[in-house]
Parts: structure tokens; sequence; C-alpha cells
């Protein structure tokens, strides 16, 4: 089947314009991941989304930063008054249902898409 | 904060196993290690992921220690598209009560003819 289908592959925006950047989960996968990855660094968790659940918003790095998940399917992750600090690739991932509270360990794997690569000139 | 440490980088001649290690002494008991690779430009690959017992899949095996606090991720016979960064994870248990990923540096193997 389809796997984590992310859009646009590359964004070149100029400083102090919005971005959206979308994000099509795996069909069915009711958890939704954003993570962004500077270069040569290690990925850095931003937000993620379980069914109709508020979303963990604890990594956002500013409150330029937000998403939404419509419909239990679709995310946008959307950044305003873009820095040049910024630019990173902002990868998507989704996985099955996770199981809430100490002890009920969830171990379904993230699947990510291929990320979106942006560039804040 | 990740979890785990890993050697920054590692070679493999091509054809050979290639034995990735990750230590992961403040793990739970509860908590899963999962193996992940990155090859340029391309998005984290789902590998392995295993509790307490060895596993073995399509593309490698994990071995966990007994007391849980090392692993080691074997690719039976490497081939140049192995080449990447070969991330070990610790699920990590969040404030919210879900669990995340936090990923580290990882290490960079390169496989050469």
């Amino acid at each position: 089947g389809a796997g984590v289908s992310q859009s646009p592959s590359n964004k070149v925006t100029e400083k102090g314009k919005d971005v959206e950047l979308r994000c099509d989960p795996i069909s069915g996968h009711t958890a939704l991941y954003w993570y962004r990855q500077s270069l040569g660094q290690g990925l850095e968790f931003l937000i993620y989304f379980q069914g109709n659940s508020a979303p963990d918003k604890s990594g956002l790095p500013s409150d330029r930063f937000s998403a939404e998940r419509t419909g239990g399917s679709v995310s946008t992750l959307t950044i305003q008054r873009t820095q040049q600090e910024d630019s990173a690739v902002y990868l998507c991932a989704s996985s099955l249902v996770l199981v809430r509270g100490v002890g009920a360990q969830n171990n379904s794997p993230l699947h990510f898409g291929n990320g979106t690569r942006l560039t804040v000139t | 904060d990740a979890k785990t440490t890993q050697p920054t980088s590692m070679d493999c001649a091509e054809g050979r196993a290639a034995n990735l290690p990750c230590n992961h002494s403040t793990i739970s008991g509860n908590e899963y290690v999962y193996w992940y690779r990155q090859i340029h430009s391309q998005g984290p690959q789902y590998i392995i992921h295993g509790l307490k017992n060895n596993e073995t899949n399509e593309m490698a095996s994990l071995i966990i220690t007994e007391d849980r606090k090392s692993s080691t991720l074997i690719l039976p016979h490497a081939t140049l598209r192995d080449t990447a960064v070969y991330y070990c994870i610790v699920r990590v248990e969040r404030r919210s009560g879900y669990s995340t990923l936090t990923f580290g540096k990882g290490t960079m193997l390169l496989v050469s003819p």
C-alpha cells in the first residue's frame, strides 16, 4: 500500500513569509508525528496527534509553529514569519494506535515520509 | 534526550556481516528498542524492534543482552545499499502518557566494495 506522503518535497521561501507543509499518513494510522532534521543533525520531535485527543505540542520550538489534523487524517504544519533557522527537512510519520499509560507500551513502529526540504532565504 | 549511545561511524566490507552496537543502560523494563536507518535524502526507514527476546526479520537480526542494557543490530550480508545512518532508539514515555521516538546521532555505516 501507499506510504506516508509529504508535499511539497522542496520549498524555498523568503524570510518573513508563512509556509504550509502537508502530510498524508498511511490509511488507518491514527497516530501522526512531525519531526524536523537540520543539516547534519538528528531528528527533533515537534508534535504528534492521536485520534481526537489533544495533540502533544511540547516539541514545537516557538509559537510561530502550529499544526492541525483534519478528520483524523491529513495534517498541515504551518510556520509563520519564517526565519533562516527554520531551514530544515520536515518529516512526518504515522503509526497504528497508541496505547496510553505507563506499562501500556505501544510497540507499533513509525513509518516516515521522505520529508519536505524547507529553505528560508 | 536520547537514552542510547552508539559509535559515530563504522566500516564494513561488502558481503560481510555488519554488527552495530548500542548501549541503553537506563532502559526500563517495558521500553522497546527500535532500529531505524536513514539513507541520504530519505526519511528514516524502520528496520526492527524488540523488548527482551532476540528478533529476526528479512532485513536484520536484533540481539538484546539478558540485562537489556545493550543490543546489537546485525546485517548478515551487507551490501553497498546498506550504507546509511543507523539509529538505535528507546521509545520514551512522554508526560502526556503517550510515547514517541527520540533520535540520537546514530552510527554512520559505510559499506565498501
